[in-house]
């Protein structure tokens, strides 16, 4: 199957520095990534939305400045937290999908998460 | 608006049991159907899914589904439970005029040796 890549898998930073993680499609072009948040125990919250070359679109109540996304190719998408805080340590996952936006049909493939922790 | 639910935050069998873990949808269309497995601080694996024909749906590591429309469910089953099919099951539906997918909370399953 597909294969999404995260990258680190795991980071601790100090309060107010800024932390950037990778998410690659292996094997497959995604035209479309997504950014999860899942805090212990509960189920994924979607953040936002990528579309190759085009700009980010946030779910409301995200701040799209402190939750910067690039998806810069159709391998690679990157969240950076910007100034991180205490409460924005969380299991963040990414997930990629071949087709376009509206095309239901095609599988979301998760990356293996990566744990933040803010000091 | 589509939404899922995921009735029961926690399912228990004993190895070699027939397992069954419940789900029920709401979408305004048609839905696409999607059942994914979370092991502990890991990303989620895709399972199986339903977008359209034969209402049983048959994925990975012996699992299967079946989609019910007058019941708008799409239960997952596996005839024989394994212990290392212990972990967090999630649902999730997309209905065909949205562009993401909506997870239920997710159903604990554990299984005893």
């Amino acid at each position: 199957g597909a294969v999404v890549s995260q990258h680190p898998s795991w980071v601790i930073c100090k309060s107010g520095t800024s932390v950037k993680i990778e998410c690659r499609s292996l094997d497959f072009q995604a035209t479309t990534m997504f950014w999860y948040r899942q805090f212990p125990k509960q189920s994924l919250m979607l953040m936002a939305t990528s579309n190759e070359g085009s700009k980010a679109t946030y779910e409301q109540g995200v701040e799209k400045d402190k939750f910067l996304i690039n998806h810069a190719s159709l391998t690679l998408s990157t969240l950076t937290v910007t100034s991180a805080h205490p409460e924005d340590s969380s299991f963040y996952i990414c997930s990629a999908r071949e087709g376009g936006a509206g095309v239901g049909t095609d599988t979301q493939y998760f990356g293996p998460g990566t744990r933040l922790t803010v000091l | 608006a589509q939404s899922v639910a995921q009735p029961e935050d926690q399912v228990n069998v004993a190895e070699g049991n027939p397992l069954t873990v419940k789900c029920t949808y709401s979408v305004s269309g048609n839905p696409y159907l999607f059942w994914y497995v979370q092991y502990p601080n890991r990303g989620l694996q895709f399972l199986l899914k339903y977008i359209t024909g034969d209402n049983l749906v048959k994925g990975s590591y012996g699992f299967e589904a079946e989609f019910n429309k007058s019941q708008t469910s799409f239960h997952l089953k596996k005839p024989s439970a394994l212990v290392s099919d212990s972990a967090l099951y999630f649902c999730a539906v997309r209905d065909r005029g949205y562009s993401t997918l909506t997870f239920g909370k997710g159903t604990m399953l554990l299984v005893s040796p």
